[in-house]
């Protein structure tokens, strides 16, 4: 069975510091993974998939993330935080691209000026 | 650029009521899903639909619940008596052809 551990639920950084946001994944197959962005009263939006092409995958608003086969690790970095960054983020995986995601509890960002 | 959307934004039903949540996925996708939220916990799914068939369901999504896709564009989530414990986030996504899930806005459903 597939699973997702995010270390952390809150994570507090200041503006213009790196932002790291740690994801291990368990899966019997070659995942596909993804991180998703949740601001708030809004639904999920993808920051970005890893699909077994390049193991360091650049997303949307600066974000990306390093896919470690040796760790199962899937860590979403930012070298530099911004205000607009304050959402909760969510690690998923899958067996397969239109199977169903299994989530992460979530990593609740603050940015603090 | 296309979005999946979602309707009602809030619905309030009384415990035992039928409550239908409907979802307009992308127009060319073929792959749908339904996931709820529980307030403060994790994205958790319920089911998924290919060619007009459940392809996967989650022991959550037990015989109260039922989804549908009426005509070409809609996708409908129906709990036929609602509990308590069903008051949650309902979140509908669809995904094309590169592997990528794209989620609604949600519906938040409260049974009283």
């Amino acid at each position: 069975a597939q699973s997702v551990t995010q270390l952390g639920s809150h994570v507090s950084v200041s503006e213009g510091a790196l932002v790291l946001l740690r994801c291990n994944y368990s899966s019997s197959v070659p995942p596909y993974l993804f991180w998703y962005v949740q601001y708030p009263n809004q639904g999920l939006q993808l920051l970005l998939k890893y699909t077994s092409a390049a193991t360091l995958v650049k997303g949307i608003n600066g974000f990306e993330a390093e896919f470690k086969k040796s760790e199962t690790s899937f860590h979403l970095t930012k070298p530099s935080a911004h205000m607009s960054d304050a959402a909760e983020y969510f690690c998923a995986v899958s067996d397969r691209g239109y199977n169903k995601l299994i989530f992460g509890a979530g990593t609740r960002l603050a940015v603090h000026p | 650029e296309p979005e999946v959307t979602q309707t009602p934004s809030h619905q309030v039903t009384q415990m035992g009521q039928e409550v239908i949540l409907r979802c307009v996925p992308i127009s060319n996708h073929l792959y749908f899903y339904w996931y709820r939220q529980i307030l403060g916990q994790k994205v958790e799914f319920l089911v998924s639909f290919y060619n007009n068939e459940i392809s996967e369901k989650s022991e959550i999504f037990d015989d109260q619940f039922s989804v549908e896709r009426p005509d070409g564009s809609n996708f409908t989530l129906k709990i036929r008596s609602t509990k308590l414990e069903d008051s949650a986030m309902y979140f509908c996504a669809s995904n094309g052809q590169h592997n990528e899930q794209f989620f609604g806005p949600g519906t938040r459903l409260t049974v009283l």
